[in-house]
């Protein structure tokens, strides 16, 4: 199984201020088909989780153009440019290159 | 636009088997190039995959669950099911259905999520 790291666990961050989120994988995300099937979800509270970036720096669809995410192989990293208090919640890196699917175990971003 | 839903109880006994059921509403299940997936997130801890079946039925699991999983597609009724026999305290947990779209393999579209306890 290709383990995901996340770090921080927590990111305190005053508004309008950037935000970084870095993840390692334990291996190359890297397919055979070319592409890196790393994603980033965004669950705010008691809401289920939600599509941010996908293949590493696409943004989905109605996602702010705060958000972009960069990297390559094994290390990836979501960048919010100025937070707002919108989004605040907790932030996951996912791998689908293989089966099992596995995500990062999270990182908290809060207003300070 | 693409819904999804989960239905089942929200009580199961230990030891017995947890059945879920995911409907899709907004497009076929069928449709190609779509996994469709169950996941799970423990009260206060991150996400964890259960397992997937694509559009044509071919199914896929966590190993740490394979031997108690079960997934399976009705086309007839644009859904798909759940199954997670010999459940433990372990397994109390809210349940999503999600859709892993290809070629992005993003997980696009996810249900509200279903609160499954399991106590006797």
């Amino acid at each position: 199984d290709i383990v995901m790291t996340q770090t921080p666990l927590s990111s305190p961050v005053t508004l309008g201020q950037p935000a970084s989120i870095s993840c390692r994988s334990s291996q190359s995300l890297a397919h055979s088909d070319g592409n890196t099937y790393l994603s980033w979800l965004q669950q705010r509270p008691g809401q289920p989780p939600r599509l941010l970036i996908y293949k590493i720096s696409n943004r989905f669809s109605g996602v702010p153009d705060r958000f972009s995410g960069s990297g390559a192989g094994t290390d990836f990293t979501l960048k919010i440019s100025r937070v707002e208090a919108e989004d605040v919640g907790v932030y996951y890196c996912m791998q689908a290159t293989q089966f099992p699917l596995t995500f990062g175990g999270g990182t908290k971003v809060e207003i300070k | 636009q693409l819904q999804l839903q989960e239905s089942g109880p929200g009580l199961v006994k230990p030891s017995e088997t947890l059945s879920l059921t995911c409907t899709v509403s907004g497009d076929s299940i069928t449709s190609s190039t779509y996994y469709w997936g169950w996941f799970r997130q423990p009260p206060g801890k991150g996400l964890e995959w259960i397992g997937s079946v694509s559009s044509t039925g071919t199914t896929y699991s966590s190993p740490s669950l394979r031997s108690r999983v079960s997934i399976s597609v009705d086309t007839s009724k644009n859904q798909f099911s759940l199954n997670l026999s010999s459940v433990s305290a372990a397994d109390t947990a809210v349940y999503y259905c999600a859709r892993l779209a290809g070629p992005s393999f993003g997980l696009d579209v996810w249900g509200q999520g279903t609160t499954v306890t399991v106590s006797s």
